[in-house]
């Protein structure tokens, strides 16, 4: 059975520092690993899709590497903005037409 | 990428009684997506919706609870039946486009008093 975990729960840094987010799965036979954002009480915006295939996926200030062998996914955002102070879930899918397994996301203050 | 509506976007129901959620997306899809996330949790998969088919559940959920349409290959509406304050949640839609990239609606926060 897939676990998926996100280390760590909760992180706090001064604007401008740069992000580093964890996520690690248990089974490395995944189709794909999305990165998602959650403002509180709203629904999920996507940040970053990786394909089992790819090694890693750039959007602006975003940045997620894959190590499937190792089941590890990793998220960085550069700079850092209060804007970014979000909850960030990441979630494997198994098959094109699978389900996502969420972990349980890290929640993110960045203070002005 | 998929643009998906959610409506109603937040309610508050008494208990024993239901609310059916609906989700509008604008282009057809084949599958659709249900999944819950209750409070400080991350999110679980309610059922899978097909055009044409009965809805697959998850382990946990059963049809009588949450039943869903699936009428054609933009819209589906997911029904939370007998409600008990438990069923306070954020409900969410989600399909996938061409890319398998997984696209969500903005959530129906609901609470159940």
């Amino acid at each position: 059975k897939q676990e998926v975990t996100q280390i760590p729960a909760a992180l706090s840094v001064p604007e401008g520092e740069n992000l580093v987010l964890n996520c690690s799965f248990t089974d490395s036979a995944i189709y794909n690993l999305q990165w998602f954002r959650q403002d509180p009480g709203k629904g999920l915006t996507s940040l970053l899709l990786i394909q089992s295939s790819q090694r890693e996926q750039t959007s602006g200030r975003l940045n997620a590497s894959l190590d499937k062998s190792s089941g590890r996914s990793t998220l960085y955002i550069a700079a850092s903005q209060p804007g970014d102070s979000a909850t960030y879930l990441c979630a494997v899918k198994h098959g094109s037409w699978g389900k996502l397994q969420f972990g349980a996301g890290t929640q993110v203050v960045v203070t002005p | 990428s998929a643009v998906i509506s959610q409506k109603p976007s937040r309610d508050i129901c008494q208990r024993g009684t239901s609310l059916t959620i609906q989700c509008q997306v604008d282009s057809q899809v084949t599958m659709m997506f249900w999944y819950r996330q209750q409070p400080g949790q991350s999110l679980t998969l309610i059922a899978t919706a097909n055009q044409g088919s009965e809805a697959t559940y998850e382990s946990g959920f059963v049809i009588d609870k949450f039943p869903i349409s699936r009428p054609n290959l933009t819209f589906s509406t997911l029904t939370v039946s007998n409600m008990s304050p438990e069923d306070s949640s954020i409900y969410l839609c989600s399909v996938p486009d061409r890319n398998t990239e997984a696209f969500f609606g903005q959530g129906t926060r609901l609470t159940v008093v």
